[in-house]
């Protein structure tokens, strides 16, 4: 099956500067990598999504990249916010594995 | 849409006692994922039903679970009987489809005593 992983498991960051996490994943099958926000008290919610046909693919202040050949892709958050402080997880499409959630800290 | 649905949001209950979760998806959508999140182990995947058949079952932990999908827009977790290791938030989760986007609901926090 599927095995994902995801660094760092903690990042402060201060308000405006970016930020980035990184997943690494093993099944070379998967094809959708979907990025998750879960702020406190509530489900995770899609903030971005690439698929293996895609390099990088851009949202606003966020971006994700896609090396298939070497396995991993990353979140981009440019001009970070205090709003922005949440867990964020990664997921490769096979067998529906998270990553173990970043939690990124914005410090205004 | 009201989005996914998901009650009780909180249950306190004593060890031995039967648990019933239950979800709503959003209707139209055809896949359905139970998962579970601790902090130990993260988010886990418990059961995944597509077009209300169960497709992979094999992240519940032990026959102590269930879960069922009678139609659409219904699924149940049960656990009987419950034990304070299962003590966590339930997230249900709907979609249209293994390889695209799901829709989490608000989770069911489980306390066991």
């Amino acid at each position: 099956g599927e095995n994902v992983e995801q660094h760092p498991s903690t990042l402060s960051v201060q308000e405006g500067d970016s930020a980035v996490i990184k997943c690494t994943y093993s099944d070379s099958a998967s094809n959708y990598f979907p990025w998750y926000k879960q702020e406190l008290g509530k489900g995770p919610q899609l903030i971005i999504d690439i698929r293996s046909n895609v390099g990088e693919k851009k949202d606003q202040r966020i971006a994700v990249t896609l090396n298939k050949t070497a396995k991993h892709f990353s979140l981009h958050i440019t001009e970070t916010q205090p709003e922005d402080s949440a867990v964020y997880f990664c997921a490769a499409s096979s067998d529906f594995y998270f990553g173990s959630g970043t939690k990124l800290n914005v410090k205004p | 849409d009201a989005g996914v649905i998901q009650s009780p949001r909180h249950e306190v209950t004593e060890m031995g006692q039967e648990v019933t979760l239950r979800c709503k998806p959003i209707s139209g959508h055809n896949s359905l994922f139970w998962y579970r999140q601790t902090m130990m182990r993260g988010l886990e995947l418990l059961i995944y039903f597509n077009n209300n058949v169960p497709i992979d079952d094999s992240g519940m932990p032990e026959d102590r679970f269930s879960a069922k999908m009678p139609n659409a827009s219904f699924s149940t977790l049960k656990i009987q009987p419950s034990e304070p290791r299962d003590s966590a938030v339930y997230f249900c989760a709907s979609g249209t489809g293994p390889s695209y986007e799901q829709y989490f609901g608000p989770g069911t926090r489980l306390t066991v005593t």
